[in-house]
């Protein structure tokens, strides 16, 4: 079982749309989650981060952790085209390297 | 807004070569990082780099690389004989973390290395 796995997509929605973008992971001692975006060729973008479960927002975005589950969630509300990129959700622990997932491609029709 | 610098954007070199991938990390941040990125897939860490040291480093990490901090600002990693499979787009990243969780790391553009 991979350490986090992340449907690659892509996913393509409506502008205006609520996306919902998932990560599972195997690894109980993960206590940081965080979301990344990147566009094409270009570094990944830190979105939000969160210690351990619950819920965090910011503006349009929207993290959740589960860890019972083992299962974290980003949502972007109201969709936009300039939100079309790849989103990668990572995880840590104290001591550990961060893992990343594959990233999911997400794509925002006008 | 600070950011990670890397240089060059884009190195091609010959399989064997040595190259030295250049970062300019953010200059209050203790933390630095270097994550490789193989084209179309994802984000594996190579090494983290703390007070002057090596703390933590991947499988991938072998005794081909290298890390240093040369001086006060400047972060490099360097490939002493490249092969093939080092083509790939490596990213330096930074962070502040006291704990070093690298929950906010913040990530350079990336050198595009090309091994020929």
């Amino acid at each position: 079982q991979k350490e986090v796995e992340q449907d690659p997509g892509p996913l393509s929605v409506p502008e205006g749309a609520i996306v919902s973008l998932n990560c599972t992971y195997s690894n109980s001692a993960f206590q940081y989650f965080m979301w990344y975006r990147q566009y094409s060729r270009k570094g990944p973008e830190l979105l939000m981060y969160t210690y351990s479960s619950g819920n965090k927002e910011d503006g349009r975005f929207t993290a959740q952790v589960d860890k019972s589950s083992k299962y974290i969630s980003l949502f972007i509300r109201d969709s936009q085209p300039s939100d079309s990129a790849t989103y990668l959700c990572a995880m840590s622990a104290r001591g550990f390297k961060t893992i990343f997932g594959a990233g999911t491609r997400l794509f925002v029709k006008a | 807004e600070p950011e990670v610098t890397q240089t060059p954007s884009h190195q091609v070199t010959q399989m064997g070569q040595e190259v030295i991938l250049r970062c300019v990390p953010i200059s209050n941040h203790l933390y630095f990082y270097w994550y490789r990125q193989i084209l179309g897939q994802k984000v594996e860490f190579l090494v983290s780099f703390y007070n002057n040291e090596i703390s933590e480093k991947s499988e991938i990490f072998d005794d081909q690389f290298s890390v240093e901090r040369p001086d006060g600002s400047n972060f490099t990693l360097k490939i002493r004989s490249t092969k093939l499979e080092d083509s790939a787009m490596y990213f330096c990243a930074s962070s502040t973390s006291r704990d070093g969780s690298n929950t906010e790391a913040f990530f350079g553009q990336g050198t595009r290395l090309t091994v020929v």
